[in-house]
């Protein structure tokens, strides 16, 4: 069973930095690309940055390029997200999402707020 | 970027109906159109890919189809475990962009 677990939310000021962690398990996990992707309270969904399996190749979101970087360790079939100089407009559940988004996590709640 | 529209924006409906969804796209996607549920609370599911692929564990009353930029999603007999909000992806370009999503409520 495909099983994907964010950790690393939080209450954050803005302007300061945050780092997100998304735990593979049921898959090979060194075989897909993997995405995130977040839904403001109430909102729709946002995607925010993908991965391949290899690391070769990366992408963002306009809202956030410059400010968060996406990586992954295939050794500890982990996902991370660091994002830094955080805003109010931020403030999201983030969703690791495998492959072309077939199987998601449970969300992590980021709050940027002072 | 790719701008998905869906209509209607809310659906009231009665257990047991028909009803369709649309999902426009703003330029040519292609098949690589997908849909999800998204049930208060929980994460969304993927129910539909590439426009028209079933998915597995997703119940046969769920059918998509659709190329292009017009595409739809069907639920013949709807179900009260099926209020949700229901989402439109594509995958054809970057960025990746949803849809508003529609919300099936009961009338």
């Amino acid at each position: 069973e495909v099983q994907l677990v964010e950790s690393g939310g939080g209450l954050v000021q803005p302007g300061r930095s945050l780092k997100l962690s998304c735990l593979a398990s049921g898959f090979t996990f060194s075989n897909y690309g993997m995405n995130w992707i977040r839904q403001a309270p109430g909102k729709g969904l946002e995607w925010v940055a993908s991965i391949s399996s290899s690391s070769s190749y990366i992408y963002y979101a306009d809202t956030v390029k410059g400010r968060f970087t996406i990586s992954r360790d295939n050794a500890k079939n982990t996902l991370y997200l660091q994002m830094t100089s955080l805003r109010s407009e931020d403030t999201a559940l983030y969703y690791c999402a495998q492959g072309w988004f077939a199987y998601w996590g449970q969300g992590t709640l980021v709050t940027v707020s002072s | 970027d790719v701008v998905l529209t869906q209509s209607p924006a809310t659906l009231s409906v009665t257990p047991g109906e028909r009803i369709s969804l649309s999902c426009r796209a703003s330029e040519s996607v292609d098949t690589y159109l997908h849909w999800y549920q998204q049930k208060p609370n929980e994460s969304p599911r993927l129910l539909i890919k590439y426009a028209s692929q079933s998915i597995s564990g997703i119940p046969s009353r769920f059918s998509g189809s659709g190329s292009g930029t017009d595409f739809t999603l069907s639920i013949n007999g709807v179900e009260l475990e099926d209020l949700s909000i229901y989402y439109c992806q594509q995958g054809n370009s970057l960025p990746y962009t949803f849809g508003a999503g529609t919300k099936l409520e009961l009338k």
